[in-house]
């Protein structure tokens, strides 16, 4: 159980354009979704807090305007990367959590690793 | 601000060794602290530690937690190749809803 689902696993795009990564919940319901960006041997780290039909919370000094995240429903949240740029290749990962006693569990994607042109 | 340190940075030893990896962590109320495996791509999680002095065992993998001194420790014993990974630690405070991770141990087991 607890699986979580990303998709692309990678794209490489054009500076200026946009890119959409979905994260899914595939087994239970993810009331709350995170959103990770990790460089090489770095750790993650955290760009936002989405929960189900709510804005997203961004971290301090990650632009709201270029990452886009939305929440739709309880096992999908997506991160859209407007107009890439070089500097916006990484490796980012969501992972999801749900209510109750396993709350601060979070169940991790494998990630989506973006190349910007 | 939260702050998890992990040591060593990466350790190299060879296969049936034991193992055993660090974690300090300044949090504000502290409410869990976590382990995690990374290998090529996603964190998979180990345990969830809550209380000082419990042990938490999976097979050759065992985890404990000292909140007066504020640090776990992870062990392997008998360590594998498939052992190799990036030892994510990362905790949890009251109020933060949020996971503020370690820098990750590197552990490479060589046959």
């Amino acid at each position: 159980g607890a699986v979580v689902s990303q998709h692309p696993s990678w794209v490489i795009c054009k500076s200026g354009t946009s890119v959409k990564i979905e994260c899914r919940s595939l087994d239970f319901q993810a009331t709350t979704m995170f959103w990770y960006r990790q460089f090489p041997k770095q750790s993650l780290m955290l760009m936002a807090t989405s929960n189900e039909g709510s804005k997203a919370t961004y971290e301090q000094g990650v632009e709201k305007d270029k990452f886009l995240i939305n929440h739709a429903s309880l096992t999908l949240s997506t991160l859209t990367v407007t107009s890439a740029h070089p500097e916006d290749s990484s490796f980012y990962i969501c992972s999801a959590s749900t209510e109750g006693a396993a709350k601060n569990i979070q169940y991790f994607g494998a990630g989506t690793r973006l190349s910007v042109l | 601000e939260d702050k998890v340190v992990q040591s060593p940075l990466s350790l190299v030893v060879h296969e049936g060794d034991t193992v055993t990896l660090n974690c300090s962590y300044e949090v504000t109320n502290f409410r869990s602290l976590l382990w995690y495996k990374q290998e090529k791509k996603a964190p998979t999680f180990l345990f969830m530690l809550t209380s000082s002095g419990i042990e938490k065992k999976s097979g050759r993998l065992s985890s404990i937690l000292d909140k007066k001194e504020l640090f776990s420790i992870l062990n392997i014993t008998a360590t594998q190749t498939g052992d190799s990974a990036i030892y994510l630690c990362a905790v949890y405070g009251f109020g933060n809803e949020k996971l503020t991770f370690g820098t990750g141990t590197r552990l490479t087991i060589i046959p």
